[in-house]
């Protein structure tokens, strides 16, 4: 049963803090994409890898968010400094195609709660 | 200004009562509009793609209908187990980027 796994699942920090999250994607997926859910914004895309090269990133503050895939297994999404504003669930999505939604999978996210 | 909105925020329904949800975009190139469901604790979860107005779709109890300016989820008897958050999202090509604008759901409830 192939699926996304994000960790960690759940992260309390204080303000100022790094915080890192990690996602492994489905074996065979050449796509990343990393959104953010809040209650007031909803689902927004953060960024998006293709083939583990960055081809969006223009959802992601880039003063203190980074994404990198180091290697075709593992994705990150590092914030640092960490503020309460960034309070909200990380999601990883992984797919065939960023042309191609439905074939995006979405693991569990992370809850981020910044103090 | 919202591209995608989508409405009722929230719905009440007993099993067995069908009813529509509603989801309207203003997006000039639409590459294709997407359904999902997510439970709590969960990612979304994929349930529908329509890509032109009057196309349909169906999958059990769900069945997705697109217009020029909207698209309708219907829930046709609707059981508990239905009780989600509903998400539609448009998908446009922006400078080379396919980009997702998601509106932020209805939150489906239906009662025994």
């Amino acid at each position: 049963d192939a699926r996304v796994t994000q960790t960690p699942r759940h992260k309390v920090t204080e303000m100022g803090q790094e915080v890192t999250m990690r996602c492994q994607p489905i074996l065979g997926h050449n796509t990343v994409f990393w959104y953010r859910q809040t209650m007031m914004q909803g689902l927004e895309l953060l960024a998006y890898f293709r083939n583990r090269a960055p081809l969006d990133d223009s959802g992601m503050p880039k003063d203190r968010f980074s994404a990198e895939m180091p290697d075709a297994t593992l994705a990150t999404l590092k914030i640092q400094p960490s503020e309460p504003r960034d309070s909200a669930v990380y999601f990883c999505a992984s797919g065939l195609d960023p042309a191609r939604m439905e074939t995006q999978y979405f693991g569990p996210g992370t809850r981020l709660l910044v103090l | 200004e919202d591209q995608v909105t989508q409405s009722p925020e929230a719905l009440r329904l007993q099993e067995g009562e069908s009813s529509s949800l509603n989801c309207s975009y203003t997006v000039s190139g639409l590459r294709g509009l997407f359904w999902y469901r997510q439970d709590p604790g969960k990612g979304p979860e994929f349930l529908f793609t329509l890509y032109s107005a009057g196309e349909e779709k169906e999958k059990e109890r769900l069945k997705a209908t697109l217009t020029k300016k909207e698209s309708f989820l219907h829930i046709t008897a609707p059981k508990p187990e239905d009780s989600a958050t509903y998400l539609c999202a448009v998908q446009e090509l922006s400078g080379g980027s396919y980009i997702p604008t998601f509106g932020r759901g209805t939150s489906l409830i239906v009662h025994p």
